[in-house]
């Protein structure tokens, strides 16, 4: 089976912080997505990385940014967080150019800032 | 740009009843189509997936979806809902490296 594991499921930071959100995947997959979910929107995407060191922004990259040093690891960094980045963060993986393949998503970080 | 539209955020079955859940897409190139489930407290799982093979897809814990492009739907069906399907269901199209997921749609099944 496929794993992708987040860090933390749940994390409360203060407005300024840095924040790092790491997961890692198991399954050698060379694409790995960073995902926002907030009620009434579905998930947005913030960044994606299709190989190491390699970063692509998403629809929302605005606050972001990301590292993706080693192929199972891809972080989402908030430089400095924000209120309106309280949201429930998702982490996926899959299998490159092979479009019918399917997101493997880890469990979700909910991240308050306050 | 493609997207999708889920119609109703909350919907509430009783046990046992039909479950429909209605997907409608844009695209202009034939897409590929998913379902999502999410568990509370959980990511996403796969629950189905078109991909230009049957037009009438199955997938896991007794749900199908079937694709109608005539309608650009993909509705989301099972027979006979079950306490355990109350979950937040996702709809989702692809295209040249573009997921797009819908809004969402929260199930309740009463019992």
């Amino acid at each position: 089976d496929v794993k992708v594991t987040q860090s933390s499921r749940y994390l409360v930071k203060r407005t300024g912080e840095k924040v790092f959100l790491e997961c890692v995947q198991d399954m050698d997959h060379e694409n790995m997505f960073w995902y926002r979910q907030d009620p009434g929107l579905g998930l947005r995407l913030i960044y994606f990385s299709y190989d190491v060191k390699m970063k692509e922004k998403g629809d929302i990259p605005e606050g972001y940014s990301v590292s993706r040093e080693k192929k199972e690891r891809f972080s989402l960094i908030l430089e400095s967080a924000s209120t309106n980045q309280t949201s429930m963060y998702l982490c996926a993986s899959s299998r490159p150019r092979l479009v019918t393949d399917t997101q493997y998503f880890g469990p979700g970080t909910r991240l308050t800032v306050l | 740009a493609q997207s999708v539209t889920q119609l109703g955020s909350h919907v509430s079955v009783s046990e046992g009843a039909l479950v429909l859940l209605r997907c409608n897409y844009s695209s202009s190139v034939p897409p590929y189509l998913f379902w999502y489930v999410q568990y509370p407290n959980q990511g996403l799982q796969l629950l189905l997936k078109y991909t230009s093979a049957a037009t009438l897809v199955k997938g896991i814990n007794g749900f199908e979806a079937e694709f109608k492009k005539s309608e650009t739907s993909f509705h989301l069906t099972k027979p006979s809902a079950h306490m355990s399907d109350a979950a937040e269901y996702f709809c989702a199209v692809y295209n040249n490296n573009d997921m797009r997921f819908g809004a969402g749609t929260r199930l309740t099944v009463k019992p």
